[in-house]
């Protein structure tokens, strides 16, 4: 049983690209969340994904978007690179809501900006 | 808003030796709380949880206690081992979702 999996581990952008980054959850998950975790901080929320839409959003600016697939599958997507969004990009899965469903996250996506 | 402190790293401790990790929080309701780990080239790891106050939650050796009157859960392990050797994050989530508060992270590091 594949955990959750994320493509690809490794992105060099120059500032100013965009970039996107895919998540495919843990199979019976349907929620997917994305977190940027910056070298030496804890992970932050970016949003959530449920039926396809954003269900909640973190202190991101509109540069960050998201998508949720009918197969629960997800992007993030980064327009307008800055130098300080290298970071490395977590996502979670979970199935159903609330706290005791616990998060599954991937290993990750190392973005960095040039 | 809701928020998470934890105790500074580097931690450096020798093999069998007692580990605390300290951690605190912030928040307006009555949130759960977690403990992950985050081993060299891995992802997140949820460790263990409590979900309301006087809870203990352990795993692996490790245990932590929701204690709502100094809105604590500090980490311990009787025992560590060099395999323990990783990254801890306290969080919390509070509410109806899935959205976790992560403190800043300890990297612990254990010598044989």
């Amino acid at each position: 049983d594949a955990g959750v999996t994320q493509s690809p581990t490794h992105l060099i952008k120059t500032r100013g690209q965009q970039v996107t980054l895919r998540c495919s959850p843990k199979s019976g998950h349907d929620t997917v969340s994305w977190y940027q975790q910056a070298l030496g901080q804890g992970p932050q929320f970016i949003f959530q994904y449920y039926e396809e839409e954003e269900r909640q959003r973190g202190n991101f600016p509109d540069r960050f978007s998201g998508h949720q697939f009918p197969n629960y599958s997800s992007e993030l997507n980064v327009n307008a690179l800055l130098l300080g969004d290298s970071a490395l990009y977590l996502c979670a899965s979970s199935s159903g809501q609330g706290a005791n469903s616990p998060l599954h996250f991937g290993n990750g996506t190392r973005l960095t900006v040039t | 808003g809701d928020s998470v402190t934890q105790m500074e790293g580097p931690v450096t401790l020798s093999e069998e030796a007692f580990l605390t990790i300290n951690c605190t929080y912030t928040a307006t309701g009555y949130p759960s709380l977690f403990w992950y780990v985050q081993y060299p080239g891995e992802g997140l790891q949820l460790l263990l949880k409590a979900t309301k106050a006087d809870d203990k939650g352990s795993n692996k050796g490790f245990e932590a206690t929701y204690r709502k009157e100094t809105t604590s859960f500090h980490l311990e392990k009787g025992s560590v081992q060099v395999s323990d050797s990783a990254v801890y994050f306290c969080a919390l989530s509070e509410g109806r979702d899935d959205k976790i508060i992560f403190g800043k992270g300890t990297r612990l590091h254990i010598l044989p």
